[in-house]
């Protein structure tokens, strides 16, 4: 079975400023990574994803994830947020391969408010 | 446009009633997936569906009841068995079994029982 933790439950910013959203996970299988983006009252969007190769990975809007193998972690960065950066985020893992196909496995999420 | 619809948007239910989700999409997508949103707990995965007449039970499936006779759909059945059913119900659909392939949500339906 897997587990994911997101070590803050709300992360309050200014705007401009760098954040970085925690996310720790547990398996006992190899797993594919992934970050969501709710907005208010909406369902998620995918914002970027790790399945193989380059740990750092990149979505179009700015953030970046690296995959950290020892420490089974997957932390979410922005350099400089803006307003619009206000919303939840969720990390997930799903076994890669097996017969836990489709299984995400969500953490509790973390609110993002970004202040003017 | 292609994508995932959910209806309705808001569903009030009294206690002791069944009520159905409905859940749509249009990507040709051969999985779905329900799953339940409560307040700092995140998703939590209650069915899910590979292939049309097939489904399996996920993490918190007592209480509600699923189909899949059409690939398009899978409505979602609460049932009065649910102890505590008020929360955000959210579908999902991937294109294919494969672990790697991204799920894309619809927008959700809030249910709130009276």
């Amino acid at each position: 079975a897997q587990s994911v933790t997101q070590l803050d439950s709300q992360v309050p910013v200014f705007e401009e400023a760098p954040v970085e959203l925690r996310c720790n996970y547990s398996s006992s299988v190899s797993v594919y990574l992934f970050w969501y983006v709710q907005y208010p009252n909406q369902g998620l969007q995918l914002l970027l994803k790790y399945l193989s190769g380059s740990t750092l990975v990149e979505s179009i809007n700015g953030f970046e994830a690296e995959f950290n193998k020892s420490q089974t972690s997957f932390h979410l960065r922005k350099p400089s947020v803006h307003i619009s950066d206000t919303a939840e985020y969720f990390c997930a893992v799903i076994p890669a391969g097996g017969t836990s196909y489709g299984k995400l496995t969500f953490g509790q999420g973390t609110i993002l408010t970004v202040h003017p | 446009d292609g994508g995932i619809t959910q209806s309705p948007k808001y569903l009030f239910r009294k206690e002791g009633q069944n009520v159905t989700l409905s859940c749509e999409q249009n990507l040709n997508h051969d999985a779905m997936y329900w799953y339940r949103q409560d307040p700092g707990q995140g998703l939590r995965l209650i069915y899910y569906s590979q292939i049309v007449n097939d489904f399996q039970k996920g993490d918190i499936a007592e209480g509600y009841s699923v189909s899949r006779e059409k690939k398009e759909s899978f409505p979602l059945t609460v049932t009065s068995a649910q102890k505590n059913p008020t929360a955000f119900y959210l579908c999902a659909s991937s294109q294919g079994r494969q672990s790697y392939n991204e799920q894309f949500f619809g927008p959700g339906t809030r249910l709130t029982v009276l």
